[in-house]
């Protein structure tokens, strides 16, 4: 399978506790993406990394998250001192911009449940 | 900022029938990319159709088109023949033009009779 993948899929924790999520793109592509979808809404942006270099973060990217991208591969996002309110579904997404062109392929998704 | 609006919070079809989905969308950019995404329930999300606004021509793809009214900022996705399949949420989003983030709508739950 060369999509997307995301791991773990799904993760219930306590509140307060640290968690890590990690994205592994399609090989190759040059950006990576970090959404975050509440029930019922579609996705928001949190942010994106061109090969290694985080370019943007959304304001909704508290101090409590941090994203790397090592090597320009894959990529974690981790959540510090989790809230009840963090509870969400975690997309990724990659795409290989060519001049104007970024179609960004999803990966399945980390379900956070903070209990 | 870019906004994405998606009216109709859920639409149901026939099989076989078309339908469409209405997206309006906000920008002071002239160059810019739109998207409609199914998301089908459990599932990951993947691209339907896109739309340069530099293109006057509606795309299309199989079954799937798309009616852009640029000076409308409208971009509404018809499904014709629609199949069980085809039952998902649906997601317009709009891309900035060189390429960030994409900016989605609330989305449309489609349902699908047979």
């Amino acid at each position: 399978d060369t999509g997307v993948s995301q791991n773990p899929r799904h993760k219930i924790t306590k509140r307060g506790q640290n968690v890590t999520f990690r994205c592994d793109p399609i090989s190759e592509h040059n950006r990576l993406y970090w959404y975050r979808q509440t029930l019922g809404q579609g996705p928001e942006f949190l942010t994106y990394f061109q090969n290694e270099a985080q370019l943007e973060k959304s304001r909704l990217l508290s101090d409590r998250f941090s994203a790397e991208r090592p090597k320009g591969s894959f990529s974690t996002l981790e959540i510090q001192r989790t809230e009840q309110g963090d509870s969400a579904m975690y997309l990724c997404a990659s795409s290989l911009v060519i001049g104007d062109r970024n179609e960004q392929f999803f990966g399945p998704g980390t379900r956070l449940t903070v209990l | 900022a870019q906004t994405v609006t998606q009216s109709q919070p859920e639409m149901s079809v026939q099989e076989a029938e078309t339908v469409t989905l209405s997206c309006t969308y906000d920008t002071s950019e002239s160059d810019y990319y739109l998207f409609w995404y199914k998301q089908p329930p459990s599932r990951q999300m993947i691209l339907v159709i896109r739309q340069e606004a530099y293109k006057q021509q509606n795309a299309t793809e199989n079954r799937f088109s798309v009616n852009f009214q640029k000076a409308a900022k409208s971009f509404s996705l018809k499904i014709s023949d629609s199949q069980l399949g085809d039952a998902a949420m649906y997601f317009c989003a709009y891309l900035e033009g060189y390429g960030n983030k994409l900016v989605f709508g609330a989305g449309t739950i489609l349902r699908v009779k047979s």
